[in-house]
């Protein structure tokens, strides 16, 4: 079935450092890719959102890029600051079952001042 | 405009309690889901409603959890009777029936079931 892995449940970086969470899916149908980032006492919100067009999406200096290749859905940023720090869940919708959302488990990124 | 409202934010309940956790989606969004989350499992989906319907009811959370949408403004997740492995942050999220809409969350209900 359609399923979502992140492999990375906590990385911790200092400001300024590089940030890459790797995000993998699987699906029979044609996908959309979100990025949510979830703030301590709040709801998930959308970060970026990716379809099978354009590839690539980007938000608050982050990026990620959509590979079809490897089905891959990687979100990066290039100098992470301490407001950053949070929970980041990859996501996928597919044609097939467009209501459903999958979610992976998580990353909670810690950034240390 | 107003976003996702989940009342209350915090519950204490005892073993075998029934709680009531509420939800008031974004105005003019027809989908509505119920999650559950945790540290281990994530988010995991409880409930789903279109246009007042509902559309699936979560599988193994059939037996004592049970979501209702009585008007297109507001929804309610019962469960009955509480137990200690429920504590968790109850999500309620809305959308529109746009195909690939994005999900706008509530701030949940923390529960502690003791």
């Amino acid at each position: 079935g359609d399923s979502v892995i992140q492999m990375q449940g906590q990385v911790t970086l200092s400001e300024n450092d590089f940030l890459f969470i790797n995000c993998t899916y699987s699906t029979t149908g044609y996908p959309t890719l979100f990025w949510y980032v979830q703030y301590s006492g709040e709801g998930p919100q959308l970060l970026l959102q990716v379809t099978t067009a354009n590839n690539k999406g980007s938000s608050r200096g982050f990026e990620a890029t959509y590979d079809k290749g490897t089905t891959s859905f990687h979100l990066q940023k290039t100098s992470v600051q301490e407001i950053d720090s949070a929970v980041y869940y990859c996501a996928m919708r597919d044609d097939t079952n467009a209501y459903k959302v999958i979610f992976g488990k998580g990353t909670h990124l810690h950034v240390l001042p | 405009d107003a976003g996702v409202t989940q009342t209350p934010r915090h519950e204490v309940a005892e073993k075998g309690q029934t709680i009531i956790l509420k939800c008031e989606p974004v105005s003019g969004h027809n989908d509505l889901f119920w999650y559950r989350q945790t540290k281990i499992q994530g988010l995991e989906l409880l409930s789903y409603f279109r246009s007042k319907s509902l559309m699936e009811d979560g599988g193994a959370f059939k037996d004592r959890f049970k979501a209702e949408m009585l008007n297109s403004s507001f929804s309610t997740l019962k469960i009955q009777p509480t137990e200690p492995k429920d504590s968790a942050v109850y999500l309620c999220a809305s959308s529109s029936d746009r195909l690939y809409a994005e999900q706008f969350f509530g701030p949940g209900t923390r529960l502690t079931v003791l």
